[in-house]
This record gives C-alpha cells, sequence and structure tokens, in this order.
C-alpha cells in the first residue's frame, strides 16, 4: 500500500513569483508518480508524471517536478506564475504496474495574488 | 481533446432518487474504470474497481448495495447511486488507464450530485 503526504493545504503566492508544492510519499515497492490540476467543479487534469528514467520531469503549463528517491519526495515547482495558475493540485502514487490505482494526497491549494 | 467521457456533469434530484452516472473512454477499450467520491475542499477517495464482465471490487467501507456499478462493455462503467440521500450528495469522478492498461490514468471531468 502507498500513501501520499500534502503538507500544505493552501500555498498564497505573488504573481510571477517561483512557487514549490510539496510531496512525500510512502511505498515498499517501486512508484509511478503524478502531479495533477483541478479547476472548480471539474475533473482532473495531469500535469506531469514520473514513471521511469530521468528524476526531473518536466509538464505542462511551465511545471516541473524532481522525483528524489532517498527523501522519497516529489515536489512540484514552477519558476514563475500566472493568476490562471490558482487551482487544486494533487499529488498521486500508484504501484509500478498497470491497472493499479491510485492514491492521491490531500491536495494543496494555490492561490495567486495580483 | 478528452479521452474519458462522464455524463452527466450535474445532477439534482429529490431524496430517494436513484440516480445512474455513465462513464465512457473515447476510442479505446478499458477493461478496468475507477471511481472516485470527493467531498468539499477534500481529496479523492477511491470507491470502487469496475471490472468489464465481472463484479466491481468495492473498497472497505463503501456499500456495494448503495453504490451500483455495472461495466457491461469495453468502453462504458455505470455508477448508480441508489435511493440517494442528502448525504450522498458529492463529486464523483470516473477514472481508466491509459491505453493497453497503462499509467496515468484518464479522468473524466465529474459529476456533481446534489440530493434535496
Amino acid at each position: 500500500a502507498q500513501s501520499v503526504t500534502q503538507l500544505d493545504s493552501q500555498v498564497p503566492v505573488f504573481e510571477e513569483a517561483p512557487v514549490e508544492l510539496r510531496c512525500n510519499y510512502s511505498s515498499s515497492v517501486s512508484v509511478y508518480l503524478f502531479w495533477y490540476v483541478q479547476y472548480p467543479n471539474q475533473g482532473l487534469q495531469l500535469l506531469l508524471k514520473y514513471l521511469s528514467g530521468s528524476t526531473l520531469v518536466k509538464g505542462i503549463n511551465g511545471f516541473e517536478a524532481e522525483f528524489n528517491k532517498s527523501q522519497t519526495s516529489f515536489h512540484l515547482r514552477k519558476p514563475s506564475v500566472h493568476i490562471s495558475d490558482t487551482a487544486e493540485y494533487f499529488c498521486a502514487v500508484s504501484d509500478s504496474g498497470g491497472y493499479q490505482k491510485v492514491t492521491f494526497g490531500t491536495g494543496t491549494k494555490l492561490q495567486v495574488i495580483p | 481533446g478528452a479521452v474519458v467521457s462522464q455524463h452527466p456533469s450535474r445532477v439534482i434530484c429529490k431524496s430517494g432518487t436513484s440516480v445512474k452516472i455513465e462513464c465512457r473512454s473515447l476510442d479505446f477499450q478499458a477493461t478496468t474504470m475507477f471511481w472516485y467520491r470527493q467531498f468539499p475542499k477534500q481529496s479523492l477517495m477511491l470507491m470502487a474497481t469496475s471490472n468489464e464482465g465481472s463484479k466491481a471490487t468495492y473498497e472497505q467501507g463503501v456499500e456495494k448495495d448503495k453504490f451500483l456499478i455495472n461495466h457491461a462493455s469495453l468502453t462504458l462503467s455505470t455508477l448508480t447511486v441508489t435511493s440517494a440521500h442528502p448525504e450522498d450528495s458529492s463529486f464523483y469522478i470516473c477514472s481508466a488507464p491509459d491505453r493497453g492498461g497503462n499509467q496515468p490514468q484518464h479522468f473524466g471531468d465529474g459529476t456533481r450530485l446534489s440530493i434535496l
């Protein structure tokens, strides 16, 4: 079984400032890691994923994340945020195998301040 | 474009009504789909795994007689909330693994269920 911890429930940041959303996971087996974004009353959109290979993963909308196995972390970063980035962000983990269910973190609300 | 279609997007109905939500994989087959529930300002909680041609697998604490799941074809899974009550009001989201059963999963746009 896996678990995901997102310590920050809310992160306020000024427009054009950098941001980091923290994610730590726990698992006894190899994992896949994901970040999803959710806008109000909408479903989830995949930002980026780590399945294997390079530990630095680049996603859509200028986001990137780095898989750190020793620290069991997968923090999400963006060098300069926009108002449109205001949303809920979920970190998620699954076993590295097909059809495995995904376990989500509790989410981080990113609030971009004009 | 969307690879998983969920319908309806919003339902408002009276207590005691049964509500069916559809989840379709577009242009690919999904022998497995997942149903999640999300309470306001909370994360997604897996309710059940829908398996084409066999019974769904429910997570602990989810009433299988309350939340009926039918995966009748390789592109369609349905969730029926039977005799819905106000406490069943929530945001329900389905997902399907990528083609070939790989990650990542693709999510529908969700269904906002409001029981009066």
